[in-house]
Formats: C-alpha cells, structure tokens, sequence
C-alpha cells in the first residue's frame, strides 16, 4: 500500500515563507507533485518533481529528496489569494498510479 | 483554449440508481482520468483511460465504470449507488507522451449526492 503525510493545517502572514512537508511510503515511485485547490474548486498544478534537488517557479518551490521519501513545497511572498489547501501526490508503480496526499489547509493572514 | 468541462454540475440521485457523468479534455490531450473526492480530503484515483481502454484503476469496485470516446472524451458510470458514492467527482486530463505523472489538468468536478 502507500501512504502520505502532510501537516493538516499552517497558518502565517502576509509576505512570509512558508514551508509544507509531505513524506511518502510507496512503491515504484516515480515522482512527486504539488496541487493547489481553492474551496469549491478544482486541484490545479504547481509542479512535479521527479529527481532530487529543487524546483522553483516564480514564489513557489519544491524539493525532493528520494532517499529519505520525503518533499516539501515553499511558498514565497505569501498572498492572501494563497490561502487555499495543497496536495502532494505520488506516482507510484512506476507510474500505474497516482495517490493525494490528506492536504495542508493554508490560512494567510493580513 | 477551452479546459477541462465536466458536466453536470451538481446531480442528487438515490440509493441504488445508477450514474453517468461526463467530461471533455483540453485541447491537445489525449488521456482523462477520473478521481472521487469527499469532502476534506484528497483525489482518490479511480481509473484512467487512453485510447478508449482503461489503462489504469485504483481501488474502486467495479460499480465504476467508464468508457472514452474517438474525441477523447470521456463517461463515469456509477452503477447502485450507496450513500458513501456522495462525492466530488473530478476530470483532470493530460497527454499520453508527457505522462499524467507530470501534469494534469483538472476540471471543475461533478457534486454527487446519493439520498
């Protein structure tokens, strides 16, 4: 089976850094993504990381590390519209299947 | 450049009734997958089609069922619903060569809800 874990909820400011981690169990992993869902709508993608290291784009980043099976996305310069739940999700089976995480509700204060 | 639409918007159906539910891809890609949401959680995969085969599932019973279409389009059937079928149901579509691994593209989802 495979399993996932990202903290339930993060609350910061305006302008702040924040971090959220996802940690994986799975098997045949094949690569990591990032989905942002505003409530009432639909997931939309932020990025995929297949190989260790870090992807940046624009104020968000993610990082991979597949040794230790975990990841994390950084948001950057938060924004109140960055107030939203996000996904981390595995490719698993060699890319036979595609598992979300619980996801991380995201509160941005003023 | 149209996105994913899924249609309906929102459906109540009963116990034991069967479901269809529908969904066109962007424009450019060849591969749609159906995923259940309920509320507070995460997508659950449910299958994926290309080429108008199934060619993944998760772990759903076989009262999911689904087809695609020559346009790429695609149909989730939910045969006797059970109340614990009351769900967001969402479309996300992606190409076949850049692998639905990377990205997908989701749309507004189907509100399901089984009386």
């Amino acid at each position: 089976g495979q399993s996932l874990e990202q903290p339930s909820e993060v609350t910061a400011v305006e302008g702040a850094i924040v971090q959220i981690n996802c940690t994986y169990q799975t098997s045949g992993f094949y690569g990591l993504s990032w989905y942002q869902q505003h409530d009432g709508g639909a997931p939309t993608f932020l990025s995929y990381n297949a190989l260790d290291g870090l992807e940046e784009t624009g104020r968000f980043s993610s990082f991979l590390s597949r040794s230790d099976s975990y990841g994390y996305l950084l948001l950057q310069e938060l924004q109140m519209k960055d107030s939203a739940s996000y996904f981390c999700a595995v490719s698993e089976n060699y890319g036979q299947n595609f598992v979300f995480g619980p996801g991380t509700r995201l509160s941005v204060l003023p | 450049d149209a996105g994913v639409t899924q249609s309906p918007t929102h459906l109540i159906k009963t116990r034991g009734q069967q479901v269809t539910l529908r969904c066109s891809p962007k424009s450019g890609h060849d591969t749609v997958s159906w995923y259940q949401q309920a509320l507070g959680q995460g997508p659950q995969f449910i299958f994926q089609y290309y080429e108008e085969e199934e060619r993944q599932r998760g772990n759903f019973p076989d009262r999911f069922s689904g087809h695609q279409f020559p346009n790429y389009s695609s149909e989730l059937n939910v045969n006797a619903l059970l109340l614990g079928d009351s769900a967001l149901y969402l479309c996300a579509s992606s190409s076949f060569w850049t692998g639905f691994s990377v990205e997908q593209y989701f749309g507004p989802g189907t509100r399901l809800t089984v009386t």
